[in-house]
């Protein structure tokens, strides 16, 4: 049973570019949650889905970031006309559709540089 | 919301030795509590984890404990080895809430 996958693993971008981070959660599992982890700090929520729809999108800044996970294919995390700030490692989790909801599995993590 | 601190953030111990990190929160509502080790460039990876109906979860050198009066709990690691270095970072999750909040982390040295 494949774990979360991410790719890229790694993405390096210009400033002013788009940057598009894939992730396919776990066999059976419906829930995707995406974290971004800079240098020496704690994983920080940014949004969570269900297929098809934006369940919370709370942590998540109000431009330039959008997420998306489409009814076929992968969960995307979309980052438009990046800036240095945006450059961090970027995780997505997946958690089953039942009562164990809340144990999340992570991926390798998508690192972004902007250059 | 939620609001986790961890402690302390760098601790090294010799090889045999215990080590203990320790966590507070805030919200008295939040009911799940994991601990996730993280290697230097690798993926945060679930080790343990517990729920408020429980005091104490262990499995083999690994252990939390959690105090709801206080809203602490803390990650125990006994007989510790070289590969158990890492960062390790404990989070929590209030019923209502659809994401963990995480500590800051630990960076944890065993020296051999």
């Amino acid at each position: 049973n494949a774990g979360v996958m991410q790719n890229p693993r790694h993405l390096v971008r210009r400033r002013g570019q788009e940057a598009r981070l894939r992730c396919s959660p776990m066999k059976g599992h419906s829930h995707v949650y995406w974290y971004r982890q800079l240098p020496e700090e704690g994983l920080k929520f940014m949004v969570y889905l269900q297929k098809e729809n934006i369940i919370d999108e709370s942590g998540m800044p109000k431009e330039r970031f959008s997420a998306e996970f489409p009814k076929e294919g992968p969960s995307i995390l979309r980052i438009q006309q990046v800036v240095r700030g945006d450059s961090a490692a970027y995780f997505c989790a997946s958690s089953p559709p039942t009562s164990g909801r809340a144990r999340q599995f992570f991926g390798p993590g998508t690192r972004l540089t902007v250059l | 919301g939620e609001n986790v601190e961890q402690h302390p953030s760098t601790l090294s111990v010799q090889e045999g030795d215990s080590a203990v990190i320790k966590c507070t929160y805030s919200d008295s509502a939040s009911n799940y509590f994991p601990w996730y080790k993280q290697e230097l460039g690798k993926r945060p990876q679930l080790i343990i984890d517990i729920r408020s109906n429980v005091g104490e979860k262990k499995d083999q050198r690994i252990a939390v404990t959690l105090n709801k009066t206080a809203k602490h709990f803390s990650l125990h690691i006994t007989e510790t080895q070289p590969e158990d270095s890492a960062v390790y970072f404990c989070a929590a999750r209030s019923p209502g809430a659809n994401n963990l909040f995480f500590g800051t982390g630990t960076r944890l040295t065993v020296i051999p």
